[in-house]
């Protein structure tokens, strides 16, 4: 079965160090989307992509984070000057389709760590 | 504002009984309800979902979830526990109009042999 894959499953940076999470999405999928939990609290929205470009993003995605679809299959989440409350398990997740039947396949997570 | 709540952090059941996860909902209009569940160290795993139709859904595992538009709730419900069933259980809504989830706070389920 296709799976949403992410990279790396750790990372450890220093506190204002740029970091770049990968994700490589369900190939035939045409929407994306990161997510973040904070150790011990909910999933949170961050944001959602589509057509090479942002569609939706909440409030946490500020200038200190950018996406990008650099190629055909790679997903990037970009966290410029990293803070310590940046610490979290980043998920990225994928769908087919928009509207009610979309349903969001995850991947496993990166785990940073920020120091 | 949009949210969703699971009332219980946790909740304990033996094996072979029944269980239920709650989960009630404050978002605009009707939209679609989810539940994923997340096994340690690992991503969200979909569950079921429930879009338009009969308010019974079945989904994965033997799981199933009853939608209550009067009381705004999905609670997440399975006739007999299993052991491996222990996890982290998440509801999640998506408003119609926006391609945005919500997620509750998620409940721990410990099934005890």
């Amino acid at each position: 079965e296709p799976e949403v894959t992410q990279t790396p499953s750790h990372q450890v940076t220093q506190m204002g160090q740029e970091v770049i999470l990968r994700c490589v999405p369900i190939s035939n999928h045409l929407y994306f989307y990161w997510y973040r939990q904070i150790l011990g609290q909910k999933v949170e929205f961050l944001v959602s992509f589509y057509n090479n470009e942002i569609s939706e993003k909440s409030e946490i995605f500020d200038d200190q984070f950018s996406v990008e679809r650099p190629d055909g299959s790679n997903f990037t989440l970009k966290i410029r000057s990293t803070k310590l409350e940046d610490s979290a398990m980043y998920f990225c997740a994928s769908s087919e389709m928009r509207g009610g039947q979309e349903t969001q396949y995850f991947g496993p997570g990166t785990r940073l760590l920020v120091l | 504002a949009q949210s969703v709540a699971q009332p219980e952090d946790q909740v304990n059941v033996a094996e072979g009984n029944p269980l239920t996860v709650k989960c009630t909902y404050s978002v605009s209009g009707n939209p679609y309800l989810f539940w994923y569940v997340q096994y340690p160290n690992r991503g969200l795993q979909f569950l079921l979902k429930y879009i338009t139709g009969d308010n019974l859904v079945k989904g994965s595992y033997g799981f199933e979830a009853e939608f209550n538009k009067s009381q705004t709730s999905f609670h997440l419900k399975k006739p007999s526990a299993l052991v491996s069933d222990s996890a982290l259980y998440f509801c999640a809504v998506r408003d119609r109009d926006f391609n945005k989830f919500y997620f509750g706070s998620g409940t721990k389920l410990n099934v005890k042999p």
